[in-house]
């Protein structure tokens, strides 16, 4: 199985700010097949890129994707105050379906 | 509009079973794989597996295979899982989401708490 990787752990910054998430794949993620998710305390998450680059509907062009292979990036580009919560990336182009362990965005 | 309403938490015992029902509106049921999902406290996601409501065929993640079983009722546009022989680290929120393409997930229900108690 694929394993995910996302750096750092946490992350403490202030709205307005500019961030990149990582997430590195143990082995190549096949057809560009992945996705990241937000996730708030007490709800389920929202799917905000998928397919490395391309938004989820409604998603402000804030947040962007990139990468390829096996490292990812999710950009967002001036934090908002309702960007504060946990970040995840999935991949979905090998069986099974994988996660990363999360990236949490704190408010400094 | 997509919705995915869960039924309520749960507290069993130690070797007990667990089913989590996941009814769907605002869209065709059959058109749509539904996912499983679950997140420990604190932790991250893990897949649990998938139903294609049309035909009833599953997929699931080895780790769980022996374990769950999923079900629907088209009639009623609800998808169930089912985990048996419960152990105190499935403690966790149960997801169930809409499955799109490879897949990803774009709607999903509000969870559902299982705990695992004696």
């Amino acid at each position: 199985e694929i394993v995910l990787t996302q750096s750092p752990g946490t992350l403490s910054l202030s709205p307005g700010e500019r961030v990149t998430l990582s997430c590195r794949a143990s082995q190549s993620v096949s057809s560009s097949y992945l996705a990241w998710y937000q996730q708030k305390p007490g709800q389920a998450p929202r799917l905000l890129i998928y397919d490395v680059f391309t938004r989820a509907t409604g998603i402000p062009d804030r947040f962007s994707g990139s990468g390829s292979g096996t490292d990812f990036t999710l950009t967002i580009s001036r934090l908002e105050p309702e960007d504060f919560a946990v970040y995840y990336c999935q991949q979905y182009g090998s069986s099974p379906i994988t996660f990363g362990q999360g990236t949490r965005l704190d408010i400094k | 509009q997509v919705q995915l309403v869960q039924s309520g938490a749960e507290v069993k015992k130690p070797g007990a079973s667990v089913k989590v029902s996941c009814k769907a509106s605002g869209y065709t049921f059959t058109g749509y794989y539904i996912h499983w999902l679950r997140q420990a406290p604190g932790q991250g996601l893990e897949w649990v597996g998938w139903i294609v409501p049309h035909s009833g065929v599953t997929n699931y993640a080895r780790k769980f295979q022996a374990r769950v079983t999923l079900t629907r009722d088209t009639s009623i546009t609800t998808s169930y899982m089912e985990l048996s022989s419960l152990r105190f680290d499935d403690t966790a929120v149960y997801y169930c989401a809409r499955g799109v393409g490879a897949p990803i997930f774009d709607y999903w229900g509000q969870g559902a708490l299982v705990t695992v108690s004696s």
